[in-house]
């Protein structure tokens, strides 16, 4: 199994900022997935990170207004850019062994 | 195209009162069908996974069955504790870009009062 740890857990940012939300694991793993979940809707792939390469976008995601970090085998980072209402979302990290996906508890934006 | 449909919606139970949620899926080769508990303010946890048509696995009140097109998760005599959106999602054979995409359903609210 893995544990993991997300920051922040809720937040309330003006439109036209930024916000990155962290992600760290328990150990390490070659992919990490970043997801989005929008009020009442289904759980969406935003993208993929691998360790050491540019991260792999979902269509209708784009690294400009997604960008993602992924230093080490334990971290990813994504940010959320330009922000405007509609990205009030929960977003949320995952990681996967053979079994099953792990998420972390989510961070909850709200983009005023 | 990959697709989850889960219903109802939401879902308003009495203690003890039993009853199935469903999870209607299309997919091009399924290598695995998962149910996920999600409690307000926190991520999916991991209920099952199954893998072929005729699985069925327990944990306490909770059973899930899959068939060739769907999947039921079964409650039985449920408690206020078992209050949560339950997730369905099915995970492709296709392998794209080093994984295998899991796609999900919009979740079904389960309410269960006293």
């Amino acid at each position: 199994s893995a544990v993991i740890s997300q920051k922040p857990s809720r937040d309330i940012c003006q439109r036209g900022t930024s916000l990155t939300i962290q992600c760290q694991v328990d150990s390490q793993v070659t992919m990490m997935f970043w997801y989005r979940q929008q009020p009442g809707q289904s759980l969406t792939l935003i993208a993929t990170a691998n360790q050491g390469s540019e991260a792999t976008y979902e269509s209708g995601f784009v690294i400009d207004k997604f960008p993602i970090s992924r230093p080490n085998l334990t971290f990813s980072t994504l940010t959320v850019s330009n922000m405007s209402p509609e990205d009030s979302s929960i977003y949320l990290c995952s990681v996967e062994d053979s079994t099953e996906a792990f998420f972390g508890q989510g961070t909850r934006l709200t983009v005023v | 195209e990959d697709q989850v449909t889960q219903s109802p919606e939401a879902l308003r139970l009495q203690e003890g009162e039993s009853s199935s949620l469903n999870c209607s899926y299309t997919v091009s080769g399924l290598r695995g069908l998962f149910w996920y508990r999600q409690d307000p303010g926190k991520g999916p946890e991991f209920l099952f996974t199954l893998y072929s048509a005729g699985e069925e696995k327990e944990k306490e009140r909770l059973k899930a069955t899959l068939t060739k097109k769907e999947s039921f998760l079964h409650i039985t005599a449920p408690k206020p504790e078992d209050s949560a959106t339950y997730l369905c999602a099915v995970q492709s054979l296709l392998f794209s870009g080093g994984y295998n995409k899991l796609i999900f359903g919009a979740g079904t609210r389960l309410a269960v009062h006293p």
